[in-house]
């Protein structure tokens, strides 16, 4: 069974710091990465996607991929209260339209 | 990125009846993708919905409890039949409109009482 692992937290770091995100995957021939961010009551949104091994940085967004190890990290830095909510990493494998997700980390911005 | 529509946003509903969700797309997708997120837990898929083609449902779900429609390239239904509690949850589409992950609607969150 292809799984896709996130400690479900709380997280919990003061504003303006960096925020870490952690996801393992199971399936080796997982392609495609993906973090999406879900605030209470809403559906989730793109925040980032990366299909190689490094960083990908977008604005105070950085995921970074290391397939060897399966592991997809999300770094947010300057961390805002607005940042507050729940963020679902998943992973898509090759030759499938499928994505799994994992369970989801919940971090809080303390202002 | 594609936008959806989707229909009701929440409805509260008497156990044994069904409730009826749409999406409506803003550009024509293959597949459409419906998902259901249980309080506290992460999405599940129930079925690839295609386009003239019988639904594909995921091990755990069935056609006679969660029977879809696909009648078009921009429109998906759902029903969600002989509704319990325990169908109480917050219902998803969704699309892959490019290579950059999913799109969704905003979901309906469904309470059966």
């Amino acid at each position: 069974q292809k799984e896709v692992e996130q400690n479900s937290g709380p997280l919990s770091v003061p504003e303006g710091a960096i925020a870490s995100l952690n996801c393992t995957y199971s399936d080796r021939g997982s392609q495609s990465f993906f973090w999406y961010r879900q605030y209470s009551g809403k559906s989730p949104e793109l925040i980032m996607f990366i299909y190689s091994n490094g960083d990908k940085e977008d604005g105070r967004f950085t995921a970074q991929l290391n397939k060897a190890s399966q592991y997809v990290s999300l770094l947010i830095r300057d961390s805002q209260p607005s940042d507050s909510a729940t963020y679902l990493c998943a992973v898509k494998s090759s030759g499938t339209y499928k994505y799994i997700f994992g369970t989801g980390t919940r971090l809080k911005v303390l202002a | 990125s594609a936008v959806i529509s989707q229909k009701p946003s929440r409805d509260i509903c008497q156990r044994g009846t069904s409730l009826t969700i749409q999406c409506q797309v803003d550009s024509q997708v293959t597949m459409m993708f419906w998902y259901r997120q249980q309080p506290g837990q992460s999405l599940t898929l129930i079925a690839t919905a295609n386009q003239g083609s019988e639904a594909t449902y995921e091990s755990g779900f069935v056609i006679d409890k969660f029977p879809i429609s696909r009648p078009n390239l921009t429109f998906s239904t759902l029903t969600v039949s002989n509704m319990s509690p325990e169908d109480s949850s917050i219902y998803l589409c969704s699309v892959e409109a490019s290579d950059y992950g999913y799109t969704f609607g905003s979901g309906t969150r469904l309470t059966v009482v």
